[in-house]
């Protein structure tokens, strides 16, 4: 059935460490791929997204590429902030299929 | 609105009482979801909208569970009968179009404990 599995946590880096959070998924079809963060005390945020093939999302530095020959979407940044410490979740949303959420993965980020 | 909100943020109730938990979309958002998130996982779905019409509620995990969005804008998840393992927060998301693709934003949750 449709799942994502996500790199388990917690994850702890000191600043500017390079950060990486693995993704893969099982899904029929094309579905689009997204990383949600979930700050302390805050809701679900969408940090970025890839609707096809070899789209890489960015934002704040964070980026994913869709790579559909390995079914996955890892989550990269170059140089981590202590102000990046949250939960990052993989998801997909196919045609027919809510959003399927990964377990989620915290991170934290040392000074 | 800015974005979407939900009330109320924190419910303590006791076993055996009915709760409704509300969702306010953003404004002109056509589809509204209703997930649950147990500590430590991510996100399930219950159900959702578009518009006024319930279109899946697939994802509810029994009869005490039901939602209603009769104006195409507010909607209001019940849980009947609470149970401890109800305990969980409640996240609410709306998106501009119907449609399986279309980027879903969140409201902060509600936090529900049964006792």
């Amino acid at each position: 059935g449709n799942s994502v599995t996500q790199m388990e946590g917690p994850v702890t880096l000191s600043e500017e460490a390079f950060l990486t959070i693995n993704c893969t998924y099982t899904a029929t079809g094309y579905p689009s791929l997204f990383w949600y963060v979930q700050y302390p005390g805050e809701g679900l945020q969408l940090l970025l997204k890839a609707t096809k093939a070899d789209d890489k999302g960015s934002n704040k530095g964070f980026e994913a590429t869709y790579r559909k020959e390995t079914t996955s979407f890892h989550l990269e940044k170059g140089s981590v902030q202590v102000s990046d410490s949250a939960v990052y979740f993989c998801a997909f949303l196919g045609g027919n299929t809510p959003l399927v959420f990964g377990k989620g993965t915290r991170l934290s980020v040392i000074a | 609105g800015a974005g979407v909100s939900q009330s109320p943020r924190y419910k303590v109730t006791k076993r055996g009482q009915d709760v409704a938990l509300r969702c306010d979309p953003i404004s002109g958002h056509v589809s509204l979801y209703w997930y649950r998130q147990a500590l430590g996982q991510g996100p399930e779905f219950l159900t959702y909208f578009n518009y006024e019409a319930q279109q899946d509620k697939s994802g509810l995990p029994n009869d005490r569970f039901s939602a209603e969005r009769p104006e195409g804008s507010i909607s209001t998840l019940t849980i009947q009968r609470t149970e401890q393992r109800d305990s969980a927060m409640y996240r609410c998301a709306s998106s501009l179009l119907a449609g399986g693709r279309e980027t879903q934003y969140f409201g902060p949750g509600t936090r529900l404990l049964v006792l």
